[in-house]
């Protein structure tokens, strides 16, 4: 079965700093992976999406994730933090039996990104 | 992005009445999906559909149940409400089994007194 972890429930960096999530899974088939934003008071948006192909991935707002099996991660990176990308990030990997995917989506606990001024 | 309405946004009842959450999609995905959302769970599947009355239970189904009687809409009844289902619940849907990105709703908050 497949499962995902969040290191950390709770990150805060500057502005203009580093933005790094961790996120680690366990599955014994190639995983299809995600990451989600959601802001206060909203639903979760799609963020990137590692299928299969080139293992870093680019997302929206400037942020970038990198497959690494090896590791059994994939981290959430953006170079530089900006104010607005304050929110919560879900980490999620898609459910698979055997070779196909069930549909499902399995996520982890959250981390929620503080950014100071 | 895929259409999603849920309704109501928010809802105050009390325990022991019986409650049903709506959630409408106007982008024809195959998937729908119901999740709560609590602090320190993250997002926790309770049912979830895979066409017009395909239903299968989710990791925490106990108390809900689900119907979809047509592609567009997906609703989440709970039965007789606790206050350990007081929560933020989400309805999402995918394309199909093979492009499972999720279309999130803006969430119902659901408090049971």
């Amino acid at each position: 079965a497949q499962s995902v972890t969040q290191l950390g429930s709770h990150v805060s960096v500057s502005e203009g700093a580093l933005v790094l999530l961790r996120c680690n899974y366990s599955s014994s088939v190639p995983p299809y992976l995600f990451w989600y934003v959601q802001y206060p008071n909203q639903g979760l948006q799609l963020l990137l999406k590692y299928t299969t192909g080139a293992t870093l991935v680019k997302g929206i707002n400037g942020f970038e994730a990198e497959f690494k099996k090896s590791e059994t991660s994939f981290h959430l990176t953006k170079p530089s933090a900006h104010m607005s990308d304050a929110a919560e990030y879900f980490c999620a990997v898609s459910e698979r039996s055997g070779s196909s995917n069930t549909g499902k989506l399995i996520f982890g606990q959250g981390t929620t990104l503080q950014v100071k001024p | 992005d895929a259409g999603i309405t849920q309704s109501p946004r928010h809802k105050v009842t009390e325990t022991g009445t019986p409650v049903t959450l709506r959630c409408h999609q106007t982008e024809n995905h195959r998937y729908m999906y119901w999740y709560r959302q609590d602090p320190g769970h993250g997002l926790r599947l309770i049912h979830y559909s895979y066409g017009v009355k395909d239903t299968d239970k989710g990791e925490v189904s106990d108390g809900y149940s689900v119907s979809r009687s047509k592609t567009e809409d997906f609703l989440l009844t709970l039965e007789s409400a606790t206050s350990s289902q007081t929560s933020v619940y989400f309805c999402a849907t995918s394309l199909d089994r093979v492009d499972t990105e999720a279309f999130f709703g803006q969430g119902t908050r659901l408090t049971v007194v």
